[in-house]
């Protein structure tokens, strides 16, 4: 079974720095896709970036951008420019690429605080 | 379009109590699965449809009972609820045809067993 984990149960930035969120994952497959959800108070569940694993190039939107080392099951998010309503918890997910998968595993989360 | 609902937003339940979590998407999505979320140990999945008239396990269904009988529905029964159960329970949807497409979530609901 394909397990992920978060090991910053909390991080703080000061506003308009950078910060990098890690995640780590455990699977035995080779083609599968990899997720970072972001919760603020409101609980509502909102995709950031996503990455595909067969894809070498790193994904990017906006000031959201992810290290992907496939050969060391990391997939870390990085926040260029720190705003405030970036302050949430963050959720690593994992996706199998089988045909017909579905289902995501998450992380444990990592609380994000910004410090104006 | 309202995505995905789900109510109520909040219940408190006594211990032995039966109830059912309402989930609802209007985007034709084939896939629905319910989550509970649990503080630091992120989001784990209960039961999942991938059709109507299609259920599975999920990683923690003990207690839990579902049933799709039409593609927008997706209700999640608690039989006879217990102090373990109180969590926040999330629903999510997603078209199955998209390989790598976006899993949308409801807002949630807080439930509170005592």
């Amino acid at each position: 079974a394909q397990t992920v984990t978060q090991s910053q149960p909390e991080m703080s930035v000061q506003e308009a720095e950078t910060v990098t969120l890690s995640c780590t994952y455990d699977t035995s497959e080779s083609d599968y896709y990899l997720f970072w959800y972001k919760q603020p108070p409101s609980r509502q569940m909102i995709l950031v970036i996503r990455q595909e694993a067969y894809k070498q190039q790193n994904a990017t939107e906006n000031r959201f951008s992810v290290n992907f080392q496939k050969a060391a099951k990391s997939f870390s998010l990085k926040i260029s420019d720190s705003q405030l309503g970036d302050a949430a918890m963050y959720f690593c997910a994992y996706r199998s690429a089988f045909q017909g998968a579905q289902k995501l595993v998450f992380g444990q989360g990592t609380r994000l605080t910004i410090n104006p | 379009n309202a995505g995905v609902t789900q109510t109520p937003k909040f219940q408190v339940l006594k211990t032995g109590q039966s109830m059912t979590l309402q989930c609802a998407q209007d985007m034709n999505h084939e896939y629905m699965s319910w989550y509970r979320q649990d503080p630091g140990m992120g989001l784990r999945l209960i039961h999942y449809s991938v059709g109507a008239g299609i259920t599975d396990q999920g990683e923690v269904p003990n207690g839990y009972n579902v049933s799709r009988s039409t593609t927008e529905d997706f209700p999640l029964r608690l039989l006879s609820a217990a102090p373990s159960q109180t969590s926040v329970y999330f629903c999510a949807s997603k078209k199955g045809t998209e390989t790598l497409g976006e899993q949308y979530f409801g807002p949630g609901t807080r439930l509170t067993v005592t």
